[in-house]
């Protein structure tokens, strides 16, 4: 089992729609953290949380440390933000990343 | 503010060569990390350093690879006598040092063995 599971795997969508990604790990965290993966290779930091809730333009990422679960919503959604998406975590006393296996999102004009 | 640099953003080498991988973090930042993406495949951690220290190389094939951070200029990630499986993008990150800090993403080095 990975460390850090993300759902689904691919997700195709409508232009407009309300995405959501989802991600569980089955550890304490010092961090969650979500990046995009353009088509191109290129990586992006989008958040970094430990709890709450962040937002950023139309990306929302909230986080429940109980329950070892984040979410990542995209509003309004287009066809720009087709991209792998990922979330990964790290641990106190050790800042390495440890990756979900990535979310590919395709969203249709 | 320049971003994680990474050179050569492409590289071919045949089997039995070596590769270096170069990065130069971003100013200010003291912290390391080199990440392996097999095609197809998701990002794994390789290595972890900080100015002149390996922090954690448990990701890190324990032949033919090893890596650096001197005091002065890039770090260095160096594959030896390389092999088909060694294809891959490899990423560096850097960042701050202090807790809990994000990690900036360079553009990648695309490894190609003939």
């Amino acid at each position: 089992k990975n460390e850090v599971e993300q759902s689904p795997q691919n997700l195709t969508a409508q232009e407009g729609e309300f995405i959501t990604i989802n991600c569980s790990y089955s550890v304490g965290i010092s961090a969650l953290h979500w990046l995009q993966q353009h088509p191109g290779g290129g990586i992006v930091s989008l958040f970094m949380l430990s709890s709450g809730k962040k937002k950023h333009g139309r990306l929302i990422a909230t986080i429940n440390i109980q329950e070892k679960h984040s979410s990542l919503h995209i509003t309004a959604s287009h066809p720009r933000d087709s991209a792998v998406y990922i979330c990964a975590r790290t641990l106190f006393g050790n800042e390495k990343l440890t990756f979900g296996t990535g979310t590919r999102l395709t969203i249709i004009p | 503010n320049a971003g994680v640099m990474q050179n050569p953003r492409h590289l071919v080498r045949r089997r039995g060569q070596e590769a270096r991988l170069r990065c130069s973090p971003m100013k200010g930042h003291s912290h390391v990390y080199w990440y392996r993406q097999l095609p197809e495949e998701g990002l794994k951690f390789m290595v972890y350093l900080q100015k002149e220290n390996i922090i954690d190389e448990s990701g890190m094939p324990k032949e033919r690879f090893s890596a650096e951070f001197p005091k002065e200029g890039p770090s260095i990630l160096r594959i030896q006598q390389v092999v088909r499986g060694d294809s891959a993008a490899y990423f560096c990150a850097s960042s701050p040092g202090l807790a809990y800090n994000e990690q900036f993403f360079g553009p990648g080095t695309r490894l190609t063995v003939l």
